[in-house]
């Protein structure tokens, strides 16, 4: 099993460009997440999704889109990069057991907007 | 969302027992506390969870306080391996994870 994983684990951006960031995952979970990590801060949810075509804003979502055509797949747009988004983006899954299952996590994409 | 405070950072001798606190006052019934770790440049890795009974895993030992209001992650011996930051969470039906700033944990060879 892969787990969760991220796609790209690196990239640089120039200010005002666009990019998507991947995350698939294989354990048919239905809730998937989107975070992003700031030098020497906890993680903060940018939008999750609790099910295949729906998706959901969480404390940070300005300036990012995301999409869950599959149930696999959850992706995270940035449609005009800015400096601020540079960051560790984290992306998780979870079943839809109401708090009683854990959560599984990639390894990370490290974004540098410059 | 009900919110968690943990102690920025803590530090234990290798092989010791470690005890992380976390308290959460304002928890609600549905809510489940879970505690997760980050290794530096690593995605954070679920380690327990529970909703009112301690819990025990292979990996640590939660002991929940009887009126819910805090918490504590018992790791039984600490290894260097186990440095990390340690996240205490709540999470209820909406399923979602919100992430405070953690503890630093620091283990001394």
């Amino acid at each position: 099993n892969a787990g969760v994983t991220q796609t790209p684990k690196f990239r640089v951006l120039k200010t005002g460009q666009s990019m998507t960031l991947l995350c698939a995952q294989d354990m048919n979970h239905e809730y998937m997440y989107w975070y992003r990590q700031d030098p020497g801060m906890g993680l903060r949810l940018i939008h999750y999704s609790v099910g295949e075509g729906t998706t959901a804003k969480g404390e940070v979502p300005d300036g990012y889109n995301v999409s869950r055509l599959k149930k696999q797949n959850f992706l995270l747009g940035l449609e005009s990069a800015a400096p601020s988004q540079t960051s560790v983006y984290f992306c998780a899954s979870s079943e839809s057991r109401q708090g009683r299952t854990e959560a599984f996590f990639g390894q990370g994409t490290r974004l540098t907007v410059v | 969302d009900a919110k968690t405070t943990q102690p920025n950072s803590m530090e234990s001798n290798e092989e010791e027992p470690v005890h992380l606190p976390c308290n959460h006052s304002t928890i609600s019934g549905t809510d489940y506390i879970h505690w997760y770790r980050q290794l530096p440049s690593q995605g954070p890795e679920y380690v327990i969870h529970g909703l009112t009974s301690n819990v025990n895993n292979r990996m640590a030992s939660l002991a929940i306080a009887e009126d819910r209001k805090s918490s504590t992650l018992i790791l039984h011996r600490a290894t260097l391996r186990d440095a990390a930051v340690y996240y205490c969470i709540l999470t209820n039906t909406g399923n979602q994870f919100y992430f405070g700033t953690g503890t630093s944990l620091t283990v001394i060879p």
